[in-house]
């Protein structure tokens, strides 16, 4: 079976530094995403992990540790525009994303 | 091109029409999915297509039938749909191969069966 789990809902203001959790329990590992989704739009593709380790890509950072099942996005410098669902999803070898309940962000002024 | 483009945006239809969703994608991608997202939750896996073949059905009900005509296109026929199958249709495609692994999505195609 798989189990990913995320915080339902994270509010921050504007110029903050925001960390979304995500842990997952799943039959075989091929890599974890990040994906960010507004309201009635595509979900677009925001990082990849598959080793231990943290990826920085200018105010997004993504980190993973496979031996904790635990990953965490870190968005730094809030912008009011980064109010939208941040989505946790698992590869498994062979299989397409596994996505998670997704977190959404609000972020006031 | 670096886009999945999906039409029509939106769909009404009755319990007994037949329609279909369609997906095109240039990017050369061999793999090709649908996913179904409903308000507030996450999207769900319905069909994968690798090299236009069938790889991946998550026993979705037979109302649903997918098809791959080529590589670039991805259909979704609708038939005796219940108003319970209202929601977001996702395509989305990626390349195939070692270290391909980044889904590209379509911007969706909303769906209301009355």
């Amino acid at each position: 079976g798989q189990n990913i789990d995320q915080p339902t809902e994270m509010t921050a203001t504007e110029g903050a530094i925001v960390q979304i959790n995500c842990t997952y329990q799943t039959s075989g590992f091929n890599g974890l995403f990040w994906y960010q989704q507004h309201a009635g739009e595509a979900p677009t593709f925001l990082s990849y992990n598959v080793l231990d380790g943290l990826e920085e890509k200018g105010r997004f950072s993504s980190f993973l540790s496979r031996s904790k099942g635990y990953s965490y996005l870190l968005l730094k410098e809030l912008q009011m525009k980064d109010s939208a669902s941040y989505l946790c999803a698992v590869k498994q070898a062979g299989t397409a994303l596994i996505f998670g309940k997704g977190t959404t962000l609000s972020v006031s002024s | 091109d670096t886009e999945v483009t999906q039409t029509p945006k939106h769909l009404v239809m009755g319990m007994t029409n037949k329609k279909s969703l369609k997906c095109e994608q240039h990017m050369g991608h061999r793999a090709m999915y649908w996913y179904k997202q409903k308000a507030k939750k996450p999207p769900e896996l319905m069909f994968v297509y690798s090299y236009e073949k069938l790889s991946i059905n998550e026993s979705v009900p037979s109302r649903f039938s997918p098809e791959c005509p080529n590589s670039s296109l991805l259909n979704l026929h609708l038939h005796a749909l219940q108003p319970e199958d209202s929601a977001l249709y996702l395509c989305a495609s990626r390349e195939t191969g070692a270290g391909a692994n980044v889904l590209t999505f379509g911007a969706g195609s909303r769906l209301t069966v009355l």
